[in-house]
């Protein structure tokens, strides 16, 4: 079965520090691949993507996202982290059995927590 | 500002009662979905549509029907709500080429 998997509920880091905010999936095929952001009471917004090309992908806030096929992880990084930073992070795959689809697989969230 | 816009932005409703939660987008974007998010469940998918006339049952359709009125609009509807269905709800749109969403703001219901 497809699936993604956030294996981390919250994760804290102090401001300034590097973070990352883990996520490995299971498809079928090549893997397409989003990292979400969500502040409180929002909707969620866009921050990067992986379709084919280089593994590391940058994307908006000065996030990056390493693809690593070997391991099946995309994790989701920052060399420096700020307190604005902190919300509900979700990793999601395309869902390659869709049926001419390409809905999302979402993972369950993880909260990023960044302190002064 | 282009985008995805959803109605009504809060809503309680009591047990029974019936309501339709309206999504628009500006994007000429076909495909189109649903989601709900509850606390420690993530994002759960009710149902979707590939384009005008066709919808398609997601991971948690019971208690819902759909209506995807014309390329735009793709409307929710809750025929008798239980408190169950309290929950924020999401809707997406999807471009062709580059298969990431865009979302609204969600509606909160609250069923009482």
């Amino acid at each position: 079965a497809q699936s993604v998997a956030q294996p981390e509920d919250q994760v804290n880091v102090a401001e300034g520090n590097p973070l990352t905010v883990k996520c490995t999936y299971s498809v079928s095929g090549n893997p397409y691949l989003f990292w979400y952001v969500q502040y409180p009471n929002r909707g969620l917004q866009f921050l990067l993507k992986y379709i084919t090309g280089d593994n590391l992908v940058k994307g908006s806030y000065g996030f990056e996202a390493e693809f690593n096929k070997s391991q099946t992880s995309f994790h989701l990084k920052k060399p420096s982290a700020l307190v604005s930073d902190s919300a509900l992070y979700f990793c999601a795959v395309r869902d390659s059995f869709s049926g001419g689809y390409n809905k999302l697989i979402f993972g369950a969230g993880t909260r990023l927590a960044v302190h002064p | 500002n282009a985008g995805v816009t959803q109605t009504p932005k809060f809503q309680v409703l009591k047990t029974g009662q019936s309501m339709t939660l309206q999504c628009a987008q500006d994007m000429n974007h076909n495909s189109m979905y649903w989601y709900r998010q509850d606390p420690g469940m993530g994002l759960r998918l009710i149902y979707y549509s590939a384009s005008e006339g066709t919808t398609d049952k997601g991971e948690v359709p019971n208690g819902y029907n759909v209506s995807r009125l014309n390329k735009r609009e793709f409307s929710l509807r809750l025929e008798s709500a239980a408190p169950s269905q309290t929950s924020v709800y999401f809707c997406a749109s999807q471009g062709d080429r580059d298969y990431g969403y865009t979302f609204g703001s969600g509606t909160r219901l609250t069923v009482v």
